[in-house]
């Protein structure tokens, strides 16, 4: 089964309304990263997050590393806030290199 | 900060061609990786290296080769293009091994 799962896989707001997004991971992991894309645009990082609550602006990100979890929330949606956010994870191995990748949450904002 | 370039942007080759896509990195990062994503796919991991002079393979590596030339590049071959390889292919690097990753911006490959 896959390693990362990402909740919803798609989201549709009206400007304005919060966001919830949720990355679950089936394995111990050493720490995560959000990515934001836009689409046929590259990945931009929104937070390295080893544990723990993280805020930048609207964006409030929150790991439990014991429980294998991490959520994305977005506060107040803006139409720029559209686009794939993909978590992915650094897997608990000594020397390893290897982020693992959700399938991402497609988010649309709308007027 | 720093930037990683990726050539060429765009890239058409023939089924069977051997083509090669190149990677830059000025943010002195000692880590570098390729990965391929497909349309609405998450992305897999081709090859990483961890230093000057490593290479590891990813889940994905079979047809492909990569070469670390030095500390700020790192290039990946396809070896022989296939139409279901059809996939933007990013660069990404790292201070070292479980630190932030940043990507380039990518490659878009398509083989007719």
């Amino acid at each position: 089964g896959q390693q990362v799962q990402q909740s919803p896989t798609s989201l549709v707001l009206q400007e304005g309304e919060n966001a919830e997004l949720q990355c679950n991971f089936s394995t111990s992991l050493n720490s995560m990263q959000w990515f934001y894309q836009r689409p046929g645009g590259s990945l931009v990082s929104v937070f390295y997050n080893p544990s723990g609550t993280k805020q930048s602006g609207r964006l409030t990100s929150t790991t439990v590393i014991k429980e294998r979890r991490s959520s994305l929330h977005i506060s107040s949606s803006q139409i720029t806030d559209s686009g794939t956010y993909l978590c992915a994870m650094d897997q608990n191995q000594g020397g390893s290199a290897k982020l693992i990748f959700g399938e991402g949450t497609k988010l649309t904002v709308s007027s | 900060g720093g930037i990683i370039t990726q050539t060429p942007k765009f890239l058409i080759g023939q089924e069977g061609q051997k083509l090669t896509l190149k990677c830059q990195q000025n943010f002195n990062h000692d880590t570098m990786y390729w990965y391929r994503q497909d349309s609405g796919k998450g992305l897999r991991l081709i090859y990483y290296s961890i230093t000057e002079n490593d290479l590891q393979k990813g889940d994905l590596s079979e047809g492909y080769d990569a070469s670390r030339e030095k500390k700020s590049s790192f290039s990946l071959t396809v070896t022989s293009a296939q139409k279901n390889e059809m996939a933007v292919f990013l660069c990404a690097s790292s201070i070292g091994v479980n630190t932030e990753v940043f990507f380039g911006k990518g490659t878009r490959l398509t083989v007719v």
